[in-house]
């Protein structure tokens, strides 16, 4: 099965900058997209396609890729910010078990 | 205005099949492009993609899961239902429908291009005897 690695957590004070990363075998020949799940919440999608932002999210989000790692950064970050982040991607190394994959997420904190 | 919403039992017994079903309100089920997903959550851990059905009933599934899981829809009811057979502990978490975005692009129509772009709120379910 495929296998991501995530750091498991970061740390940012209020207004600075944090990125956090993906890393796949094959993953910049991939799609990501990026979650926000606060606690108790449901998830948020908050980057689609590597690096497009849905409507409603603010623009500090932003996605990237280089080579086989994806980026997610937050660009003066706030304390609403604080969260557990998932990024996904469609796995088809298998033809015959293709699947949908998440990370196993890293939790960031604001403070 | 776009939601889903969860339900089922919040308790099951091992060895028990689960239904959960998820109900959809500000798009059609029957709509090109259209998906909606099965993605469970064990408490204090990642996210699990389950299954998936498509516009046209297509459906894929966790391979891990495959032959415990079966997913149906109904498009007049605007529902979709997943149906898990002989759960156990390692079954218990929150389980969400999500909506699938972004599946049919540039012409095309492939699981790769997807995403989750609406979420319901999810229902825990404890598995215990």
């Amino acid at each position: 099965s495929y296998e991501f690695t995530q750091s498991p957590s970061v740390s940012v004070s209020p207004g600075q900058t944090v990125s956090i990363t993906c890393s796949g075998h094959r993953l910049g020949n991939l799609l990501v997209s990026w979650y926000q799940q606060k606690p108790g919440q449901s998830p948020v999608l908050v980057i689609y396609r590597n690096d497009e932002r849905p409507s409603g999210i603010p623009e500090r989000f932003s996605g990237s890729k280089s080579g086989d790692t994806a980026a997610l950064t937050i660009s003066g970050a706030q304390p609403m910010d604080d969260a557990d982040y998932y990024c996904q991607t469609w796995d088809s190394t298998s033809a015959t078990s293709p699947t949908f994959v998440f990370a196993t997420g890293t939790r960031v904190t604001v403070l | 205005q776009i939601t889903l919403k969860e339900s089922g039992p919040t308790l099951v017994k091992p060895t028990q099949t689960l239904t959960l079903t998820c109900t959809v309100s500000g798009f059609s089920l029957s709509t090109t492009s259209v998906g909606v997903a099965w993605i469970r959550q064990p408490p204090g851990k990642a996210l699990e993609w389950l299954a998936f059905i498509l516009w046209h009933d297509d459906q894929r599934y966790n391979p891990f899961l495959r032959n415990r899981i079966t997913i149906t829809k109904d498009t007049s009811k605007s529902q979709v239902v997943l149906r898990m057979t002989n759960v156990d502990q390692a079954d218990t978490g929150t389980y969400y429908c999500a909506r699938i975005g972004g599946y049919c692009a540039g012409g095309s129509c492939y699981p790769s291009k997807a995403y989750f772009d609406r979420w319901g709120q999810g229902t825990l379910v404890t598995v215990s005897s």
